[in-house]
């Protein structure tokens, strides 16, 4: 089944240790989100790629870094997380056809603790 | 600039009861797209629908229906005959055109719904 792919599903990290989370699809779409979610909250999102072209959202701190090495992966690096980025991370994808929207499919999400 | 507003943040109902979720949303884009997902504990999150801007029929899918009206900028959402298995937050959310094809959604801050058997 096509789908979007989200390792590990749980990640523990200690406080200013680096940390790699991973996001894969099987649905060659072109764009790919990086969502955070904390406790009880909506949603934020972080940055997306579309294609090649990296999209930051002003607000996201500069801890926060990504890689899309192919249009099947892309990656989240914190470098050093702080107590305060615990939370879940989702990642998503959609088709960019210019002037159609297309939805966007959510992975499983990352619970990252940091200790 | 988006905004989705949730105003209920908690509702709790007992089996087999109607429930309705409301969201009103606010843009200038006059091209949008209006959606809901659910987020069960597992935390995936599950797309329920999605509403353009030029379609106000309200639509109906099994226990689910959505009645979306422009002239109060509302997308709410009836869970008929409610199950416990519909307990989960729901977010509204809204999506315009950012540019070059990649549309963003602005979430609401969810409905966390409780159904008690």
């Amino acid at each position: 089944d096509a789908m979007v792919i989200q390792n590990p599903r749980y990640q523990v990290t200690q406080f200013g240790k680096p940390v790699t989370l991973s996001c894969s699809q099987t649905l060659n779409h072109n764009v790919m989100y990086w969502y955070q979610q904390k406790s009880s909250q909506a949603p934020k999102l972080l940055f997306h790629y579309y294609d090649k072209d990296f999209n930051n959202e002003a607000d996201t701190p500069d801890n926060f870094q990504s890689r899309r090495p192919n249009t099947s992966f892309c990656f989240l690096d914190i470098r050093s997380p702080g107590l305060g980025d615990a939370a879940m991370y989702l990642c998503a994808t959609s088709r960019g056809t210019s002037g159609t929207y297309n939805e966007q499919f959510f992975g499983p999400g990352t619970r990252l603790t940091v200790l | 600039a988006q905004k989705v507003t949730q105003a209920q943040t908690e509702i709790s109902v007992v089996e087999k009861e109607d429930v309705t979720l409301d969201c009103v949303y606010e843009t200038r884009d006059t091209t949008y797209y209006l959606f809901w997902y659910k987020q069960p504990p597992s935390g995936e999150l599950v797309f329920l629908i999605r509403r353009n801007s030029f379609d106000e029929q309200n639509e109906i899918s099994g226990r689910y229906s959505w009645n979306f009206q422009k002239s109060t900028s509302s997308f709410n959402f009836t869970i008929t005959a409610s199950q416990v298995v519909d307990s989960a937050v729901y977010f509204c959310a809204l999506s315009a055109d950012s540019g070059a094809g990649s549309y963003q959604l602005t979430f609401g801050k969810g409905t966390k719904l409780s159904v008690i058997p």
